[in-house]
């Protein structure tokens, strides 16, 4: 099946900094991207969905100018967290998908849990 | 607008018995797919089953089956002969818009099988 990895698996960082997430589809290109976030025992928000070479597109609530989506080629996006705070820590989770059309699957990176001390 | 609902949030099952974990969503398009994702305490996310709407025949993958009643909106998963590695939080996800791999998920069922 297609393998999507996710960069760093966990990341501690202090508040005010931003840190960097990665997803990368690491057998096939990716039509799209998908940001989720996932609190504890919660289910999973998604936050934006990516293209390649072009911008994301956020949901509802979801700041912009505070979470960063990059996606610079068909097998890799990036989520920066700008100016980190104690209430973005949080289980980040992305997913690609190939292709597109009804029941199109998609494939779940492993995750990154982020703590902002 | 399209949602999800999961009102079991915790279930537990003894080891090789069944166990049915129930889904309800809503949705006004005809042609779409309905999945079942399990996530163990890795928090890897894995799909377990999918169905599409069209098909009157229920979906199965070994020993999980789904029981789809369309005119209800009701997707209910089946685990035959529970096993200790079924234990994990179970979501169901519907699509948020044709055609490009979006979910929108359930709130969860937190799934502990007891040896």
């Amino acid at each position: 099946g297609a393998v999507v990895s996710q960069h760093p698996s966990w990341v501690i960082c202090k508040s005010g900094t931003s840190v960097k997430i990665e997803c990368r589809s690491l057998d096939f290109q990716a039509t799209t991207m998908f940001w989720y976030r996932q609190f504890p025992k919660q289910s999973l928000m998604l936050m934006a969905t990516s293209n390649e070479g072009s911008k994301a597109t956020y949901e509802q609530g979801v700041e912009k100018d505070k979470f960063l989506i990059n996606h610079a080629s068909l097998t890799l996006s990036t989520l920066t967290v700008t100016s980190a705070h104690p209430e973005d820590s949080s289980f980040y989770i992305c997913s690609a998908t190939l292709g597109t059309g009804v029941g199109t699957e998609a494939f779940f990176g492993q995750g990154t849990r982020l703590t902002v001390v | 607008a399209q949602t999800v609902t999961q009102s079991q949030p915790e279930m537990s099952v003894q080891e090789a018995e069944t166990v049915t974990l129930s889904c309800t969503y809503d949705t006004s398009e005809n042609n779409y797919y309905l999945f079942w994702y399990k996530q163990p305490p890795s928090r890897q996310m894995i799909l377990v089953i999918r169905q599409e709407a069209y098909k009157q025949q229920n979906a199965t993958e070994n020993r999980f089956s789904v029981n789809f009643q369309k005119a209800a909106k009701s997707f209910s998963l089946k685990i035959s002969d529970s096993q200790l590695g079924d234990t994990a939080m179970y979501f169901c996800a519907f699509p948020g818009s044709s055609n490009t791999g979006k979910l929108i998920f359930g709130q969860g069922t937190t799934l502990q099988v007891k040896p």
